[in-house]
């Protein structure tokens, strides 16, 4: 069965950079792709970008384009995210989702990493 | 760029029909998605493509999509339906996945 599941939570100085895993399995890794959505506490979802599986094109969701670093490891099947010159306001829970190419719906999710960023 | 919106919240007895709308400027030419949250968990896909259903899922969940106004309907709503639900598009004039603000149902 499709599984997506995700590194444990991180607390993170404001200024600092986190990276998230999301390690995937029970599917071909490369004939998808891998969305990044955020989600601030009490709030909705928000897109940060994808990434293809395939050969490692990305699209970053504008308000994130200057401190967002998604990648992809083909031998682990698993996926990255580095969010660079953290502020509070970026305290939420990330998400990992397959989708198929970049338009395409999100079927499968991880089970979300919690990153909280306090002094 | 492109903005969605929902009703922040539906209110609906047991065994009654929920339908929760996301609306924007013709969204009917667009493939719309809906995802189901409940407290403390990730996103479940419940509807794709404006109406499709992906395995597992329930036939009381149903889509459509027209004109300005897509629809996730929820037919003989159960206690376990009490979610957050999300829709969401593929804004093509920006290339951004973008979601809808969300619509808490409650069942009453």
């Amino acid at each position: 069965q499709v599984q997506l599941v995700q590194s444990g939570g991180e607390v993170k100085k404001p200024g600092a950079s986190v990276r998230v895993s999301c390690k995937t399995s029970g599917y071909i890794f490369t004939s998808y792709g891998i969305n990044w959505v955020r989600q601030a506490p009490g709030q909705g979802l928000e897109w940060m970008g994808w990434i293809s599986a395939y050969n490692g094109d990305t699209n970053y969701a504008q308000q994130f384009q200057d401190r967002v670093t998604m990648t992809t490891d083909t031998s682990t099947n698993t996926a990255y995210m580095e969010l660079r010159s953290l502020r509070s306001d970026d305290t939420a829970v990330y998400y990992c989702a397959r989708g198929l190419v970049e338009l395409y719906y999100f079927d499968y999710w991880g089970q979300g990493t919690l990153v909280t960023v306090s002094s | 760029s492109y903005v969605l919106t929902q009703p922040p919240s539906v209110s609906v007895a047991p065994g009654q029909t929920a339908r929760i709308t996301c609306g924007e400027s013709n969204i009917g030419s667009k493939s719309v998605h809906w995802y189901q949250q409940k407290p403390g968990q990730a996103p479940v896909l419940v509807v794709y493509d404006d109406s499709d259903r992906p395995s597992g899922i329930p036939e009381r969940f149903s889509g459509s999509n027209s004109g300005n106004t897509a629809t996730l309907t929820i037919s003989r709503v159960e206690a376990g339906d009490e979610a957050d639900y999300y829709c969401h598009v593929w804004d093509s004039s920006s290339d951004h996945s973008v979601f809808g603000p969300g619509t808490k149902v409650n069942v009453l």
